[in-house]
């Protein structure tokens, strides 16, 4: 059973460019977190999302940033417009989302804004 | 707002010493995780405890809740050089809704075992 998948691993924007960022859940898997690390800090919480749902968005940036899981295909996060201050490591967990309380945390994503 | 203070930011012991973090969070939650994680790397869940007085072992890392006190404890037992890395803790403030909720994270601890 393959764990949480994210791509790309590694990605690199211009300022002002767009930034792309997938996950795909765990295999039988239906709820979607991700979180962001800054260098030398704590995971922060930014969005939960069940399948074509966002159950809460409370950690999102009110601009620039966006999420979707659509009921087909892996979970995006989007930056639009990014600044060097998006620079970080962006992770991205599963969980069942029913009796079963583990998040599952992907290898992440670490955007490098130039 | 929910918070989580971890304790001490970083740690440096030898090889074979004993040594604790420590956990504290602000609000009531019945629902800790620790977390490794490596230079670079993912998150390693190491344990989840579910309730008051709940302890867990693992190798030479044991893992308590004392949810009256809101804190939690990772206590290292005659620590090796492989368990170099940052520890977080995390609460989940879910309550018993049996799903899970986003994760609160401390501001982890750095562990450096020297030989």
């Amino acid at each position: 059973n393959a764990g949480v998948m994210q791509n790309p691993r590694h990605l690199v924007r211009r300022r002002g460019q767009e930034a792309r960022l997938r996950c795909s859940p765990m295999k039988g898997h239906s709820h979607v977190y991700w979180y962001r690390q800054l260098p030398e800090e704590g995971l922060k919480f930014m969005v939960y999302l069940q399948k074509e749902n966002i159950i809460d968005e409370s950690g999102m940036p009110k601009e620039r940033f966006s999420a979707e899981f659509p009921k087909e295909g892996p979970s995006i996060l989007r930056i639009q417009q990014v600044v060097r201050g998006d620079s970080a490591a962006y992770f991205c967990a599963s969980s069942r989302g029913i009796i079963s309380y583990e998040q599952y945390f992907g290898p992440g994503t670490r955007l490098t804004v130039t | 707002e929910l918070k989580v203070e971890q304790n001490p930011l970083f740690l440096s012991m030898q090889e074979g010493k004993n040594y604790t973090i420590y956990c504290n969070y602000s609000t009531t939650s019945d629902r800790l995780y620790w977390y490794r994680q490596d230079p670079g790397k993912s998150l390693e869940s190491l344990f989840v405890l579910l309730s008051n007085g709940a302890v867990k072992q693992e190798g030479r890392l044991m893992a308590s809740l004392d949810t009256k006190a809101r804190l939690s404890t990772l206590h290292i037992t005659a620590a090796v050089h492989d368990l170099s890395a940052t520890y977080f803790c995390a609460v989940d403030m879910s309550g018993d809704t049996g799903t899970a909720s986003k994760l609160t994270f401390g501001t982890g601890t750095r562990l450096q075992v020297t030989l």
